[in-house]
């Protein structure tokens, strides 16, 4: 059973430039949340999708947008990349309701 | 809005030694509460959660965890601790009566284990 898969697993870019991540949840899973984690710090939540729409998102600016497809795989995209967006951007699938969460290994991005 | 102190950053112990890593949460409701741990240039892994039942949870390595609804304290504990627990660990919280979905995560800043020979 494969779990959480995201790619790339590494990506520098420059400040300006724009950026997608992408996220392939669990088997079985529908719903697919995203997580900012800065150096030395722990993770930090963006927004989370399910059937297709942003539920929930945390306190990121406009340029941090997303998308769900209908198998459920997710992309997050951030527009006009600043140096303070160099981070482990770390994806979780889970289903609907509470439980857990699983983590993919995550994207590493460097903004130069 | 919820928060999660975890308040040691640094916990260096020696092998075979018990470790307890301490976890604090603010929240004027019911919780879920969760510990996973990070292994350098990894993702997160879940060691245990408690979601209801019990106070104390056992998890994966030999790991267990109390819950102390008055303390407001999550406290993760192992009785003796092997070179390969050394990586980062994480407490979290969730809040069940969330909207619609999962319900997302407030993390700590996490603690880092180092498990010295």
């Amino acid at each position: 059973d494969a779990g959480v898969t995201q790619s790339p697993t590494h990506l520098i870019k420059t400040r300006g430039q724009q950026v997608t991540l992408r996220c392939s949840p669990k088997s079985g899973h529908d719903t697919v949340s995203w997580y900012q984690q800065a150096l030395g710090q722990g993770p930090q939540f963006i927004f989370q999708y399910y059937e297709e729409e942003e539920r929930q998102r945390g306190n990121f600016p406009d340029r941090f947008s997303g998308h769900q497809f209908p198998n459920y795989s997710s992309e997050l995209n951030v527009n006009a990349l600043l140096l303070g967006d160099s981070a482990l951007y770390l994806c979780a699938s889970s289903l609907r309701g509470p439980g857990t969460q699983y983590f993919g290994p995550g994207t590493r991005l460097l903004v130069l | 809005a919820q928060s999660v102190t975890q308040l040691d950053s640094q916990v260096p112990v020696f092998e075979e030694a018990p470790v307890e890593l301490r976890c604090n949460y603010s929240s004027s409701v019911s919780v879920y509460l969760f510990w996973y741990v990070q292994y350098p240039n990894q993702g997160l892994q879940l060691l245990l959660k408690y979601l209801s039942g019990s106070t104390l949870v056992k998890g994966i390595n030999g790991f267990e965890a109390e819950f102390n609804k008055s303390q407001t304290s999550f406290h993760l504990r192992k009785p003796s601790v092997h070179i390969s627990d050394t990586a980062e660990y994480f407490c979290a919280v969730s809040d069940p009566q969330g909207q619609g979905g999962s319900e997302k995560l407030v993390f700590g800043k996490g603690t880092k284990l180092t498990v010295n020979p």
